[in-house]
């Protein structure tokens, strides 16, 4: 049982380009959700979705989009990279939303905008 | 505006014990995390408290005062391995998690 998986574990980009975040979750959750980790700040939510088909707006969304085809991947985009987004990008799941579950956190992407 | 303190950094000896404190200020509140996290690693559960009063888990302890939005995570017997980052995290009148920037311990033989 893998948990949580995210792809690229790093990734050092132009500013300016596309770049798609994976994500895949394999315990059946219904919730996932994004954040980034910036030092000295504390995680914060950028996308989530509560359940396959609905996506919902976090804490600093702009410049970023998700989509929620199926249970398992959440994919986050950034559709025109720029330097503040170089960030550690964390992607977790909770068996359901709108409640007090744990979340489950991926190993984070490394992600660099230069 | 929501806002949850805890200090940048601590340093305990191994076999001692540390206190790490939170303070938080949210609209509404649904409880409260304490999450670790390992240099380069993901935050891992630690625990969750809803109501008052401390719960304990093996050598860790959380305690809650709802009344002075106030937490504290409570490592006994240090281990070298309990060097990490110690994130708190309340759930807000929406179930959405509002974390703080965490606590470095440092831990030293």
């Amino acid at each position: 049982i893998a948990g949580i998986t995210q792809a690229p574990t790093s990734q050092i980009l132009a500013a300016g380009r596309r770049m798609t975040l994976r994500c895949t979750q394999d315990m059946r959750h219904n919730a996932m959700y994004w954040y980034r980790q910036d030092l000295g700040l504390g995680l914060r939510l950028i996308h989530y979705s509560n359940t396959a088909g609905t996506t919902g707006k976090g804490e600093v969304p702009d410049g970023y989009s998700v989509s929620r085809a199926n249970t398992d991947d959440f994919p986050l985009t950034l559709a025109s990279a720029v330097p503040s987004q170089t960030s550690v990008y964390f992607c977790a799941s909770s068996e359901f939303s709108g409640s007090t579950d744990t979340q489950y956190f991926g190993p984070g992407t490394r992600l660099t905008v230069l | 505006g929501q806002n949850i303190d805890q200090p940048t950094e601590m340093t305990a000896t191994e076999g001692a014990i540390v206190q790490i404190n939170c303070t938080y200020q949210t609209s509404g509140f649904n409880g409260l995390f304490w999450y670790q996290q390992h240099a380069g690693e993901a935050p891992t559960f630690l625990s969750y408290n809803v109501l008052d009063g401390l719960e304990e888990k093996g050598r860790f302890s959380s305690f809650l005062s709802r009344s002075k939005g106030y937490s504290y995570l409570l490592l006994k017997e240090l281990q070298m391995k309990d060097s990490a980052s110690y994130l708190c995290a309340v759930a807000d009148s929406n179930y959405q998690l509002i974390w703080g920037a965490g606590t470095k311990l440092i831990i030293k033989p």
